[in-house]
């Protein structure tokens, strides 16, 4: 099993539309968690860090839910240029703090 | 500020043949990992940093060695490249690991 779990779509959306994303992870002492954004043939740039009690930035909204162990991703009024691979990170308590990625969930919005 | 820096950006080689991918930072983070990443199989670890002298290795370090002898950079070396060394690879770097990564423009590398 992986450490981190996601489906690879593709999603396929309509402009506008609200899409989630799940992302499950296995590590139960996994402590940090985050959402990155990969363009097709780009490097991932970190779109915005989870926490307990979820955040908010802009049309995206990420949650943590550590009881079942899985993080989600609220994209609300999709653009097209949000069509990219999204994936899903989670970081132990160590003291260099690993990370381990998922590997991804491609998001295609539609005109 | 130029961030993460890799070079070179693309690379072809010859079974056996070794090389040094370079890695640059110069936003001061303790941080620094290389990753590869392959179809289906997401990023993998290969070696990190946590400071300069202070490497280990990740989930596939076979076939790589890195030193860090400075905190700005973080070279890997592939020893003796095989077929399955064909990849494209992340350098990475953190202020502290839980604030998330900032990654280079990558190296695709393949090998014949």
């Amino acid at each position: 099993r992986k450490e981190v779990e996601q489906d690879p779509g593709p999603f396929n959306v309509p402009e506008g539309a609200t899409v989630a994303f799940n992302c499950t992870y296995s590590n139960s002492a996994s402590q940090s968690f985050f959402w990155y954004r990969q363009d097709c043939r780009k490097e991932p740039k970190l779109l915005m860090s989870v926490y307990s009690s979820g955040n908010e930035d802009g049309r995206f909204t990420a949650q943590l839910n550590r009881a079942s162990q899985y993080i989600s991703l609220l994209i609300r009024d999709s653009k097209l240029s949000d069509s990219a691979t999204y994936l899903c990170v989670a970081g132990d308590s160590g003291g260099y703090q690993k990370v381990t990625f998922g590997t991804g969930t491609k998001l295609q919005v539609i005109p | 500020n130029a961030g993460v820096t890799q070079t070179p950006k693309f690379q072809v080689l010859k079974t056996g043949q070794s090389m040094t991918l370079q890695c640059a930072q110069d936003m001061n983070h303790e941080y620094m990992s290389w990753y590869r990443q392959d179809p289906g199989m997401g990023l993998r670890l290969i070696h990190y940093s946590v400071g300069a002298g202070i490497t280990d290795q990740g989930e596939v370090p076979n076939g790589y060695n890195v030193s860090r002898s400075t905190t700005e950079d973080f070279p890997l070396r592939l020893l003796s490249a095989a077929p399955s060394q064909t990849s494209v690879y992340f350098c990475a770097s953190s202020l502290q690991g839980a604030r998330g990564y900032t990654f280079g423009s990558g190296t695709r590398l393949t090998v014949v």
